[in-house]
């Protein structure tokens, strides 16, 4: 079946770095590519979305980027702060939403 | 303001047991609402989705359940626990009158079976 994964799940990164998570998916036919972030003991929070027809869309401190030829989805995290610690779930949507296993970012201090 | 209210958040039950999990959520009228399960280490893996009162979608075959009985009420059941049901378990939502591709979670609840 389709299936939305990642290619590394843990990222450790210097703070006040830029952070970059990776995702593969697999569905050509998927109308949006989402991110999540989930802390600890906590529910997932939508972070930003990104249509299918787009390769690139910016939010606050947040840019996604969607690669379709290769099928690759990135999440770029400006000036990397504590409170990014977190694991980031992508996702895919076509008649609903598939999480992928998800990367946990690690704030070094 | 939309809220969403899981409870209980943590809960041990002995195999064999029944589960009542339950989710309301508050400010928002028709919306969809989404069960998830959650294994340690792993992804959010979809149960149960409802678009509206009395309807209920079911993704996996499993030993759970899911009722609406009213529209901004979910919860999930199981007549017998099985070890393998634990996880944490999520409720969600969303609303097509917001971001459809925006759902909102609940704080989950952690399931243990013994």
């Amino acid at each position: 079946g389709e299936s939305v994964g990642l290619h590394l799940p843990t990222l450790s990164v210097q703070e006040g770095d830029n952070s970059i998570i990776n995702c593969a998916y697999s569905n050509s036919a998927s109308d949006y590519f989402i991110w999540y972030k989930q802390e600890s003991g906590k529910g997932p929070q939508f972070i930003i979305d990104i249509r299918s027809n787009m390769d690139k869309r910016q939010g606050q401190r947040v840019t996604v980027l969607l690669n379709k030829t290769v099928k690759h989805l990135s999440l770029q995290i400006a000036a990397t702060q504590p409170g990014d610690s977190a694991v980031y779930f992508c996702a895919e949507k076509s008649d609903k939403i598939i999480f992928g296993k998800g990367t946990r970012l690690h704030i070094l201090p | 303001s939309q809220t969403i209210h899981q409870w209980p958040a943590t809960l041990v039950q002995p195999v064999g047991s029944p589960l009542s999990l339950e989710c309301t959520v508050e400010g928002t009228s028709n919306p969809n609402l989404y069960w998830y399960r959650q294994a340690a280490g792993r992804g959010l893996q979809l149960l149960f989705y409802s678009v509206g009162i009395g309807q209920i979608s079911s993704e996996v075959p499993q030993n759970l359940s899911a009722s609406r009985p009213q529209d901004r009420q979910f919860i999930l059941s199981s007549k017998k626990l099985l070890l393998s049901d634990s996880g944490f378990y999520l409720c969600a939502w969303s609303n097509l009158l917001a971001d459809p591709n925006e759902q909102f979670f609940g704080p989950g609840t952690r399931l243990t079976v013994l």
